[in-house]
């Protein structure tokens, strides 16, 4: 299993600011994966992050509300841009494994999550 | 596209309770079934997981067993403890759409009194 370290853990912002996610991993990833889960929900997929491309979004989720880096195979980083009380969520960075497509078992580890509080 | 749906919650139990949370699935191909769960205020974690049909995931008292004929992966424990108390979340990877994205149900929440 990956270590995977999120930064911040948690913070409070004010409307109209945007605010920088980082994920780092222990080990070298080719996928990255962004997911949302809003208060009292399950977990929705925002995007799908490899290195050295641009980032896959899901439906209902666009990259300039929630632009995505990935420079390296360790490291991604989740904006999330003009935030508004809606965006108050924990945002979770994951890795994993290979698909079974792939030939693995495709579980996927996660981060702690990084809980936002928007006012 | 794949999807997971799970009993709704919020389930609570006396400990030494049996436990059953019901899990089904729609998706192409053969996907690799998952439970997750979230302890108050942690991160998610795998509990258990399964790859393909009649496989039994377990880990910790928790079982689920992967049925192909009925699509479901229902989680199961004999005797839950307080410390059980968590979200549960059930979710499948792969298959033949959308094979890389981890999908989740709604997430159960089990609450266990002593």
């Amino acid at each position: 299993s990956a270590v995977i370290s999120q930064k911040p853990s948690r913070d409070i912002c004010q409307r109209g600011t945007s605010l920088t996610i980082q994920c780092q991993v222990d080990s070298q990833v080719t996928m990255m994966f962004w997911y949302r889960q809003q208060p009292g929900q399950s977990l929705t997929l925002i995007a799908t992050a490899n290195q050295g491309s641009e980032a896959t979004y899901e439906s209902g989720f666009v990259i300039d509300k929630f632009p995505i880096s990935r420079p390296n195979l360790t490291f991604s980083t989740l904006t999330v841009s003009n935030m508004s009380p809606e965006d108050s969520s924990i945002y979770l960075c994951s890795v994993g494994g290979a698909s079974k497509l792939a030939g693995g078992t495709g579980e996927l580890f996660f981060g702690e999550g990084s809980r936002l509080t928007v006012l | 596209g794949n999807s997971v749906t799970q009993m709704e919650g919020p389930v609570t139990l006396s400990e030494e309770a049996f436990l059953t949370i019901n899990c089904t699935y729609t998706a192409t191909g053969y996907p690799s079934l998952f439970w997750y769960v979230q302890y108050p205020g942690e991160g998610l974690q795998l509990l258990l997981k399964a790859t393909k049909a009649d496989d039994k995931g377990s880990n910790k008292g928790f079982e689920a067993t992967y049925r192909k004929e009925t699509t479901s992966f229902h989680l199961e424990k004999g005797s839950v403890q307080v410390s059980d108390s968590a979200v549960y979340f059930c979710a499948l990877r792969g298959g033949v759409q959308g094979a890389q994205k981890l999908v989740f149900g709604q997430g159960t929440r089990l609450t266990i009194n002593p």
